[in-house]
């Protein structure tokens, strides 16, 4: 049973489209994250947001963090063929100082 | 600053043998994170380890199994290896606390 689940798993869309991301759970968290990863690298670090109903602007990035702190959004605007990659939303709950990842969304964003 | 790194960065077993994989992390770090990135599954969470002792294990055999070292480096050991661990395996480093976590690249393992 996935704790975070993340949608869609897949998204081709074409250069300047804008998109975004789910990631949801039953469970509360004390702050979530948000990482990218590329082919043969491990992910890295975009955004944490910690406050119910926090939202943070990256860029062409805006992240939010449900009310309840259960969920949270990616939307990306106008997006690139840069942005494309593996997006990974993680949760972390006070107990065991570990991060609970969703399972991922692909992007791919065409020319 | 030089980064977490792993290694080696690719390997390839046969089913039944005995793997080692390592982690350097970042100079100050004293949390090393493992996971396991199988296909289509996200990040699976192994181990976690602060200052030389485990401090929490997620739902794998115990064939999975790992150390920290007082220089904070890590080893990740998995026995009796199996056609369904074949996997990226990341490991990544923190200071305590709920500070960001930083990846390595990752070992490839693939198990034949």
């Amino acid at each position: 049973t996935q704790l975070l689940e993340q949608s869609p798993q897949f998204l081709s869309i074409q250069e300047g489209e804008n998109l975004t991301v789910y990631c949801n759970s039953s469970s509360v968290f004390s702050s979530l994250q948000w990482y990218r990863q590329e082919p043969g690298e491990g992910p890295v670090l975009l955004v944490t947001v910690v406050t119910g109903g926090e939202v943070k602007k990256l860029k062409r990035l805006t992240f939010q963090f449900g009310d309840a702190r259960k969920d949270s959004s990616l939307h990306i605007t106008a997006a690139q063929p840069g942005d494309t990659g593996l997006y990974l939303c993680a949760g972390v709950k006070n107990q065991g100082g570990k991060l609970i990842f969703g399972q991922g969304t692909e992007l791919s964003v065409k020319p | 600053e030089a980064g977490v790194t792993q290694s080696p960065t690719h390997l390839i077993k046969t089913r039944g043998q005995q793997v080692t994989l390592r982690c350097s992390p970042i100079s100050g770090h004293t949390s090393v994170y493992w996971y396991q990135q199988a296909l289509g599954l996200g990040l699976q969470f192994l181990l976690w380890y602060d200052e030389g002792e485990e401090r929490n294990r997620g739902n794998f055999p115990p064939r999975f199994s790992g150390r920290q070292f007082p220089n904070y480096s890590s080893e990740l050991n998995v026995n009796a290896l199996e056609l369904e661990d074949s996997a990226l395996y990341l490991c990544a480093s923190r200071v305590r606390g709920n500070s960001p976590l930083h990846f390595g690249n990752g070992t490839r393992l693939t198990v034949t």
